[in-house]
Order: structure tokens, then sequence, then C-alpha cells
């Protein structure tokens, strides 16, 4: 389709293990974001991407969490050692430049054992 | 970032009626925009509403209409002849003039009765 799109739609793994997460925006949006949504919560920024280089990664609660977009367009969010409390829904999302409508995918839902 | 509340964790509405959801957002910034987002059980958000700080008008799309009151900083969603697709959780988010990152509330979930 020609939606944003997030692999896989479901990961569970145990704590202490490493998972990668993809996110494949809209074709031509340089702008992506990844959001994390907690159970019963809206979703936390993590980390927005211009292109190739993340413009601003604040929202990363800690150095286990790393995201890349190599070449402007699939990005991955990595998260290293995982603990129970990473446990969420990480969504992603796409426009055109820095403002305007996002486009959300239908979110990858991480569970920590 | 903006502190966007919502108060109402769930609402029930009849089919084919009316019915408000309420978000405040906190903020000392003169120029900003307030959205609401629909999150159906398939977890994706879908963009509704806008509503620019510095527009005159209340912003309205089709069955969609936001209640902007900036003196009591409130933008309420008004969902107009309810439909059972309505049923889902429903965000308010916010986002500051030179900035990107959307501030959510905690959402508001509908459940739309026939």
């Amino acid at each position: 389709g020609a939606g944003v799109s997030q692999t896989p739609s479901n990961k569970v793994t145990e704590k202490g293990k490493y998972v990668e997460l993809r996110c494949d925006p809209i074709s031509g949006h340089t702008a992506l974001y990844w959001y994390r949504q907690s159970l019963g919560q809206g979703p936390e920024f993590l980390i927005y991407f211009q292109g190739t280089g993340a413009a601003d990664d604040s929202g990363l609660p800690n150095d286990r969490f790393f995201a890349v977009r190599p070449e402007g367009s699939v990005s991955t969010l990595k998260i290293q050692r995982t603990e129970r409390g990473d446990s969420a829904v990480y969504l992603c999302a796409s426009g055109q430049g820095n403002t305007g409508e996002l486009f959300f995918g239908e979110g990858s839902r991480l569970t920590v054992l | 970032a903006q502190k966007i509340t919502q108060t109402q964790p769930g609402m029930f509405v009849q089919e084919k009626e009316a019915v408000t959801l309420d978000c405040t957002y906190d903020t000392s910034d003169p120029s900003y925009g307030l959205f609401w987002y629909k999150q159906p059980s398939s977890g994706e958000m879908i963009f509704l509403i806008y509503q620019g700080s510095y527009d005159q008008q209340n912003a309205t799309e089709g069955r969609y209409s936001l209640n902007f009151q900036k003196a009591r900083k409130s933008a309420n969603l008004v969902i107009s002849a309810s439909q059972l697709g309505d049923s889902a959780m429903y965000f308010c988010a916010g986002v500051r003039s030179n900035d990107y990152k959307l501030s959510f509330g905690a959402g508001t979930t509908v459940t739309v009765r026939a």
C-alpha cells in the first residue's frame, strides 16, 4: 500500500535481547518520526529525522535506544539489552518537511518478557 | 513541549448523536497548532482535524469540528451524527511554532452504541 509500513507488527522478546523495528515511510516524505506509546497513554516523541540525519533525538530514553535512516527512506529503531519497561507500541510517522500533517503506521508492539 | 490534558478516559454515545471530547493545553507560546487524531483498534493514528492558534474560524472537517476557545486554552472536538465506526481512541495533540514534536494527551475512548 501507499501508507507507512512498520515491521514486525508484533515482537516478543526476552529481557536482555536486542531488537530492531523497521519503518518504511511514504515515498517522498523527508520527515520521519518515532514515537512510543505505552498502554493507556498517548504517544511520546522519541526521535525525528529530516532526510538521513537525526535532527532531534532528545526523546530517546537512554543509550540503549538508537535509530538510523541511512538512505533517507527506511528507518530502523534499535534497542539493545531490552528491559521489561521497554514494552510498548512503537509508532512511526512520516510527513513533508517538519510541519504539517503526519501519517502514522500501525505500529510495532514490543513485549519484553 | 506543550502539556495536553484530556480528562475523559471513556465516553459512550448513542448512534446518530453528537459527542464532545475535551482537550485543554498549557503553553505560553503565542503561536501553536492543535491536532486531533483517531486511533482505532488497528493501532494506526489517523489525522482528523487541525487548528492553528491564529486561525480566526473554528476548524471543521466533515462531521468533525473543533471548538477552539483560546482564552480558556481549550480545543474540544465535536463529532456530529456519530457512527458505529467512530468507536476508537481519540487523542488531542499540540505543537509549538517552529517545532515538530507533537505532545499528546492521554486519550479518550469513545464507544458508539447502536
